[in-house]
């Protein structure tokens, strides 16, 4: 069954640190992974599109990256701010069409 | 930057009323999608349409449920009969293709709707 699972589920940081966001999959056969950011009562938006052949990207203080054998990625956000405080889901595409399976979220909270 | 636009934000109804949500996707993508999140719960995918017609639909998107392009524009999801457990934020998106790089999906702000 594809599944993606995220953790923590939740996390509290202080402005300025960094933290890691984690993400397992097992999507058969996968296409891509994409790491959204969904601020409270709105819609998600797209940080991030890592395929089967890309280890690491970044986007500005966002690095996502991606074990493609052991079917896992990770969001890092360095140098946290307030505004950095939003749930952030993992999405797979399987296959090669429209299908794409959303992780539970983190939801991140950045304490002055 | 094109958006994906939704409307009403907000929607408040009795339980049986019927409910029309609105959206108007980025006017060159071909692919339509409506998801649902529970308050607090995951992003749940509904309904996929493409060239008029729903390509997939989850268990969720019952007889209750139907969606429509009535004009080129507008893509609308409509619930016939609501329910209480159909309360929730109803997310319209849209992208250009349904595979890689542009298959990305491009979400709205949402319209919450709440049944009472």
């Amino acid at each position: 069954k594809n599944q993606v699972e995220q953790s923590p589920q939740s996390l509290i940081i202080l402005e300025g640190k960094n933290c890691t966001l984690q993400c397992n999959y097992t999507v058969s056969p996968f296409s891509n992974l994409r790491w959204y950011k969904q601020d409270t009562g709105r819609g998600p938006v797209s940080l991030t599109i890592m395929t089967f052949s890309e280890n690491t990207k970044s986007n500005g203080r966002y690095t996502a990256t991606l074990d493609a054998d052991t079917k896992q990625s990770s969001l890092h956000i360095t140098a946290s701010q307030l505004s950095d405080s939003a749930s952030y889901i993992c999405v797979v595409s399987a296959g090669r069409t429209y299908k794409y399976i959303f992780g539970t979220g983190t939801r991140l909270k950045v304490l002055a | 930057e094109p958006e994906v636009t939704q409307t009403p934000s907000h929607q408040v109804t009795q339980m049986g009323q019927e409910v029309i949500l609105r959206c108007v996707p980025i006017s060159n993508h071909l692919y339509f999608y409506w998801y649902r999140q529970i308050l607090g719960q995951k992003v749940e995918f509904l309904v996929s349409f493409y060239n008029n017609e729903i390509s997939e639909k989850s268990e969720i998107f019952d007889d209750q449920f139907s969606v429509e392009r009535p004009d080129g524009s507008n893509f609308t999801l409509k619930i016939r009969s609501t329910k209480l457990e159909d309360s929730a934020m109803y997310f319209c998106a849209s992208s250009e293709s349904d595979r890689g790089v542009t298959g990305e999906l491009f979400f709205g702000e949402g319209s919450r709707l709440t049944v009472l």
